[in-house]
């Protein structure tokens, strides 16, 4: 069964370090999405992508953090300059039509730490 | 702005018992709704989902919901949970142009033996 695949699974920063996570969405898929979860706290939508180019954002999504579908697999999301406050499971999700009636899929996530 | 609700933080039950899990939204128009549930370690996995129709829908792993607009709620049942069920449970919806899940905060699932 196809599914999402993300590396690293877990990802330890600097503060002002620079940080790409990795996703491999399902192939034949055309919508490319990131959440964030901090812990103990709600699953964020971050940023939506479709035809190689930001659909949607939220107000999470500042200047410090960029998306990018480098090739025909991968979707990456980057973050420039990392603060304490962007320690989270960052989770990936693709579907194959735009959502509602279309199922997004996750990836399992990237915890990410930054110290 | 649309948010949703999941009153229950944590929820113990035993093996065999019946589990209802709730989730309130808050959005004008009829949602598209879904469960997920994440296993430790694991991804969001999708249990069910509603946009239009029969106010009961099935889902995997034995799980149904049935949409209540009268209550705004959208609530998770099984009838006999399995120790496999512990796991976190998110509710969530999109607005019907959009595309972007907005989650419940979660409720975490023990089963006692």
């Amino acid at each position: 069964e196809p599914e999402v695949t993300q590396t690293p699974s877990h990802q330890v920063t600097q503060m002002g370090q620079e940080v790409i996570l990795r996703c491999v969405p399902i192939s034949n898929h055309l919508y490319f999405y990131w959440y964030r979860q901090i812990l103990g706290q709600k699953v964020e939508f971050l940023v939506s992508f479709y035809n190689n180019e930001i659909s949607e954002k939220s107000e999470i999504f500042d200047d410090q953090f960029s998306v990018e579908r480098p090739d025909g697999s991968n979707f990456t999301l980057k973050i420039r300059s990392t603060k304490l406050e962007d320690s989270a499971m960052y989770f990936c999700a693709s579907s194959l039509e735009r959502t509602g009636e279309n199922e997004q899929f996750f990836g399992p996530g990237t915890r990410l730490t930054v110290l | 702005a649309q948010s949703v609700t999941q009153p229950d933080i944590h929820i113990t039950v035993s093996e065999g018992a019946s589990l209802e899990l709730r989730c309130n939204y808050s959005y004008g128009a009829t949602p598209y709704l879904f469960w997920y549930v994440q296993s430790p370690g694991q991804g969001l996995q999708l249990l069910l989902k509603y946009f239009s129709g029969d106010t009961l829908v099935q889902g995997i792993k034995g799980f149904e919901a049935e949409f209540k607009r009268s209550q705004s709620s959208f609530n998770l049942r099984k009838p006999s949970v399995h120790w496999s069920d512990a796991a976190e449970y998110f509710c969530a919806q999109i607005k019907a142009a959009g595309n972007k899940l907005t989650f419940g905060g979660g409720t975490r699932v023990l089963v006692k033996p």
